[in-house]
This record gives C-alpha cells, sequence and structure tokens, in this order.
C-alpha cells in the first residue's frame, strides 16, 4: 500500500491564482480530510469528508473547497489564492469516525502565495 | 471542544525514558485520548491511543489517570529517531456527529546524544 499520497509537494502561487491540492488513499479509508499548518502551530481542520459524495467544513474552510467523488480521492481547491493560505497542507485518512480509529497522514504539500 | 495542555518544550538524553505529560481536565466520558508525533518535515505519525486502561505498542506506552484528566506518554529508550513534537489530542465529536482531532501546538522533544 502506498497510503495516503499528495501532489505536488512544492508550489509557488501568484495572488489570484487557482489550483488543486491532489490527496489519494489506497486503504478504501471512508473518511478523509484537510489540514493546515502554519509555522510554529498545530495543525487545523480545514474539510473533512465521511465518504464519497458527503463533504462537510471544519475549523478554518474559507476560501477552499472539496469534494468527493470517489472513495480513493479528495482533492482541495483553492480558488482564488491569498498570502494568507501560505501554509503545509496536510491530508489524512481513518477506516471510521468513532474516536478509536488511527488518522494516516500524507507527507504535505508546501505552499507559497506571493 | 475539549482542550489538552502540553509543556511546550522538553528534553531527553538517548537511551532514556521519556515521560511526556498531558493535561485534559475537561475530557468527557466518550473521549479517545490520541497520541501522534510529527518529525521534522513530515506529517503528523500515529503513536498510540486509550479510552481508560493503560495502552503498550511496539512505539510507547500510555498511563492514563484514573479520573482520566491527564494522561503520560512514556518512550522507554528514547533513540535520536525520536526527536519530534508530539501531540497530545482528544478526539471530538463535531455537531454533524463526526469525529475529528483538535491539534494543539504540542511538546517538542529533543534528544541529546
Amino acid at each position: 500500500n502506498a497510503g495516503v499520497t499528495q501532489t505536488p509537494k512544492f508550489q509557488v502561487l501568484k495572488t489570484g491564482q487557482s489550483m488543486t491540492l491532489q490527496c489519494a488513499q489506497d486503504m478504501n479509508h471512508e473518511y478523509m480530510s484537510w489540514y493546515r499548518q502554519d509555522p510554529g502551530m498545530g495543525l487545523r481542520l480545514i474539510h473533512y469528508s465521511v465518504g464519497a459524495g458527503i463533504t462537510d467544513q471544519g475549523e478554518v474552510p474559507n476560501g477552499y473547497n472539496v469534494s468527493r467523488s470517489t472513495t480513493e480521492d479528495f482533492p482541495l481547491r483553492l480558488l482564488s489564492a491569498a498570502p494568507s493560505q501560505t501554509s503545509v497542507y496536510f491530508c489524512a485518512s481513518s477506516p471510521g469516525l468513532a474516536g478509536w480509529y488511527t488518522q494516516y497522514f500524507g507527507p504535505g504539500t508546501r505552499l507559497t502565495v506571493l | 471542544d475539549a482542550k489538552t495542555t502540553q509543556p511546550n518544550s522538553m528534553e531527553s538524553n538517548e537511551e532514556e525514558p521519556v515521560h511526556l505529560p498531558c493535561n485534559h481536565s475537561t475530557i468527557s466520558g466518550t473521549d479517545y485520548i490520541h497520541w501522534y508525533r510529527q518529525l521534522p518535515s513530515q506529517g503528523p505519525e500515529y503513536v498510540i491511543h486509550g479510552l481508560t486502561s493503560n495502552v503498550n505498542n511496539r512505539m510507547a506506552s500510555l498511563a492514563i489517570a484514573e479520573d482520566r484528566k491527564s494522561s503520560t506518554l512514556i518512550l522507554h529508550r528514547a533513540t535520536l529517531r525520536d526527536a519530534a513534537v508530539y501531540y497530545c489530542i482528544l478526539s471530538s465529536r463535531t455537531q454533524g456527529g463526526s469525529e475529528k482531532l483538535v491539534f494543539g501546538k504540542g511538546t517538542k522533544l529533543t534528544v541529546n546524544p
């Protein structure tokens, strides 16, 4: 199993540009989520999905869109990038929702918005 | 969301045990206690989790206080590869009924050779 994969590893955008961060998992997990991590901070939840076709907002959803058309993929879209979105983005997946499940994290995408 | 409190940083010597504390005085009866760690430039990695009883796995042990208001992650013999930020997290149920993990700033562990 490749686990959770994220592409690209690094990205530089100009203010106002759009892009999609890709996330895929091959563990048949129902639950997937996106976090952002700013320097010296913990992770903050952006959006999450409890299964194909179902998404919901996390703690900091503004400026980001998600969709879940398949179990495997959970892309994160920035429609109009802003410097405040400069951060490291982590995707995670989990077998289920209950508190005893472990989350598996991808290696992250480092995004800089100029 | 139930919050956790951890020291900002701790130091240890290689091959010595490390006890990383975490306070969670507002924990609810159904909250699981999770520990994750994040090595430099990597995504968080699961370490261990528990509900009420102490737990052991190949990476670490988790000691949970009887009143569940605090817990301690125990690394039995620290190695240089254990240098990381350790997060103590409570599972948190959102309004929609979904579980999520709420990360704090964690404890930065430095292991000295």
